[in-house]
């Protein structure tokens, strides 16, 4: 199965909204509510942000949101700061006993 | 607190094997599914292999079907990944991940990585 669809870049200034996109298919984001979102920053290890689509794990700000429409899920980072400049990667189930990911979002707050 | 921590990368030549391990503690091992997740350098997050809490129900990405092996012994709160016939694409950093409570497909908890080069 194929990379779920990210675009390679998003940015904003501080205290602003952004919305990143993670498009799949019918087969995987689309059929499932198993869409997760993690931020990587340089040299760490993925922190889960999102799961199940639209929960937040605790500890992780309400900034943070998730939400799914057909085949696209989206991650949006409400009052930017800059500790949230990172890596974000989509993932879901792909149906087949196998988890796709996304190929990456570099987020840059200006 | 979760502790997932991996051992046994290094550099192996083209062919050759290598075996990960995943030290678990701070929940209850048994209890949940784990997966490993590579990242090629510079690249992104691809999913190798996930394993349900008893072993019963395992799978794999296409990438590694037939060559990677996924184990896990629960007396030990260990994971292993057994990886047979490596290629120079299979350089990457390694890790294991905790599935989440009551959701098989969620990686809630991740290790700090193994770093496999495969290289003559």
């Amino acid at each position: 199965q194929s990379a779920l669809t990210q675009p390679p870049s998003a940015s904003g200034s501080p205290g602003q909204s952004v919305t990143i996109s993670c498009t799949g298919t019918s087969s995987d984001v689309g059929g499932y509510k198993f869409v997760s979102w993690f931020q990587q920053h340089p040299g760490k290890a993925p922190k889960l942000m999102i799961y199940e689509v639209t929960k937040r794990p605790s500890g992780v700000p309400d900034r943070f949101s998730g939400s799914k429409s057909g085949n696209t899920a989206s991650l949006t980072v409400s009052g930017l700061q800059a500790e949230d400049e990172a890596d974000y990667y989509c993932s879901s189930y792909g149906g087949s006993n196998n988890v796709i990911f996304g190929g990456g979002t570099k987020l840059t707050v200006l | 607190e979760v502790q997932l921590v991996e051992s046994g990368g290094g550099l192996v030549q083209p062919g050759r094997s290598l075996r990960l391990s995943c030290a678990a503690s701070g929940f209850t091992f048994d209890d949940y599914a784990m997966h490993w997740v590579r990242q090629a350098p510079g690249k992104g997050l691809e999913w190798v292999s996930s394993i349900s809490w008893n072993s019963d129900r395992i799978g794999y990405a296409d990438s590694v079907q037939g060559r990677f092996t996924i184990s896990r012994d629960n007396a030990e709160n260990s994971l292993y990944l057994q990886m047979n016939s490596l290629r120079a694409e299979d350089t990457a950093l390694y890790y294991c991940a905790k599935g989440g409570a009551g959701s098989y497909w969620t990686l809630d908890y991740w290790g700090q990585g193994a770093l496999v080069t495969v290289s003559s």
